[in-house]
């Protein structure tokens, strides 16, 4: 089993303030990185799916980048808006396997 | 509208009853997931299914079983044995079985037995 960590479990951050959250997973047998925002009475979205070392992807005011090489990646959101609390999950494959998710990161975003 | 219908939102059942979770999804996806969320804990993995008629165990498999005999639908069932039904489980499909491919969940059911 995939052992997928997230960092920090919870944290509150003021409107406008940027922040960032860590995921880390064990770099060997690695295929995909998976970024889902999770909102509080709704399903998962996924924000991002990464595959290749360095990469990273923007989405509005949420990026993520990945290194597979020591194995984490970290999501950034820049400038926080309370839409944007949520839990944060990050999960991990090897290919032709399941995904394995971390506990998620918690973002209250206070007015 | 296409997605991923779970009913039914509660579900209420007596200990030693076995129960049936529904999943149905109308994205055309190869793949469809069970998982289950505790308190504290991440979304663990029950049983998943790459394409129809086929399905393997996930992390947590025991006291479960389900069935994939139409692309459309992947129903779980909560046996007896199961030690600790009590929980929020989640369907979720994805165009793939591969790792790469994003997953689309369901609003889910939360369960609990007495």
């Amino acid at each position: 089993i995939l052992n997928v960590e997230q960092s920090p479990q919870s944290l509150h951050v003021q409107e406008g303030d940027s922040t960032n959250f860590t995921c880390s997973f064990p770099s060997s047998n690695f295929y995909a990185l998976h970024w889902y925002r999770w909102e509080t009475a709704k399903s998962p979205e996924a924000l991002f799916v990464m595959t290749l070392n360095g990469d990273e992807k923007k989405k509005g005011r949420i990026s993520a980048t990945l290194n597979t090489k020591e194995g984490y990646s970290y999501l950034y959101i820049k400038g926080s808006q309370p839409e944007d609390s949520a839990t944060y999950l990050c999960a991990s494959s090897g290919g032709y396997q399941k995904v394995t998710f971390g506990t998620g990161t918690k973002l209250q975003v206070i007015p | 509208d296409g997605g991923i219908t779970q009913s039914p939102k509660y579900l209420f059942r007596k200990e030693g009853q076995n129960v049936t979770l529904s999943c149905e999804q109308n994205l055309n996806h190869d793949a469809m997931y069970w998982y289950r969320q505790d308190p504290g804990q991440g979304l663990r993995l029950i049983y998943y299914s790459q394409i129809v008629n086929d399905f393997q165990k996930g992390d947590i498999a025991e006291g479960y079983s389900v069935s994939r005999e139409k692309k459309e639908s992947f129903p779980l069932t909560v046996t007896s044995a199961q030690k600790n039904p009590t929980a929020f489980y989640l369907c979720a499909s994805s165009l793939t079985g591969t790792g790469g491919s994003e997953q689309y969940f369901g609003p889910g059911t939360r369960l609990t037995v007495t």
